[in-house]
């Protein structure tokens, strides 16, 4: 049961280059999100997802979209990254049952670097 | 803007010795959360209190929550080296829709 993976672990990007992080979960949950880390910030939640084919924003989204286009993955994409950006970005996943909060199941991680 | 604000920032200890961290915040919340946060990995989920609870076991592991004082406490007891790693809490607000509100977290240090 590898629960949450992501993908790629580890990346550098030049200024105004774009890329995709891929966010996977196979414990069917129907939330999922989309953090950043910083030193010294914890964590800041980018967007998420309450369930296929839907997304919302979270408290930093400027400069990112995503996408939930199948249950199973939850894709982050920046299309002109910028040093600001660099950061640890984390996905995590919950299930939904009622309106009450759930533990989040997070992955180890993507380390992104803007030059 | 964050909510939970974790006191103290850094705290090293002698294996064996309990360790306390708190967490304080700002609004209403259906439950808190602490996890836990080895260097290079992800965010591990430890104890869950709901709003209607004031104290929670697992293991070495108690959490407190006073909702009155928008405050809650991790104690580890008889800490291990294994212990050594970032802490945080995070808080479900009730019109949060599950979106959870992370501390900036307590780095926790076990001295064999």
């Amino acid at each position: 049961n590898a629960g949450v993976t992501q993908t790629p672990k580890f990346r550098v990007l030049k200024t105004g280059q774009s890329m995709t992080l891929l966010c996977a979960q196979d414990m069917n949950h129907e939330y999922m999100y989309w953090y950043r880390q910083d030193p010294g910030m914890g964590l800041r939640l980018i967007h998420y997802s309450v369930g296929e084919g839907t997304t919302a924003k979270g408290e930093v989204p400027d400069g990112y979209n995503v996408s939930r286009l199948k249950k199973q993955n939850f894709l982050l994409g920046l299309e002109s990254a910028a040093p600001s950006q660099t950061s640890v970005y984390f996905c995590a996943s919950s299930r939904h049952v009622g309106g009450a909060g759930q533990p989040q199941h997070f992955g180890d991680g993507t380390r992104l670097s803007i030059l | 803007s964050q909510q939970g604000e974790e006191d103290p920032q850094a705290l090293s200890i002698q294996e064996g010795e309990n360790a306390t961290m708190n967490c304080s915040y700002k609004t209403s919340i259906n439950n808190l959360q602490w996890y836990r946060q080895n260097s290079g990995r992800g965010l591990v989920h430890l104890i869950l209190i709901r709003s209607n609870e004031r104290e929670k076991h697992s293991g070495r592991l108690r959490v407190t929550l006073d909702t009155s004082k928008k405050s809650s406490s991790l104690l580890i007891t008889a800490s291990r080296a294994a212990d050594t790693a970032s802490y945080f809490c995070a808080t479900d607000p009730i019109q949060g829709a599950q979106k959870l509100v992370f501390g900036q977290g307590t780095r926790l240090t076990i001295n064999p």
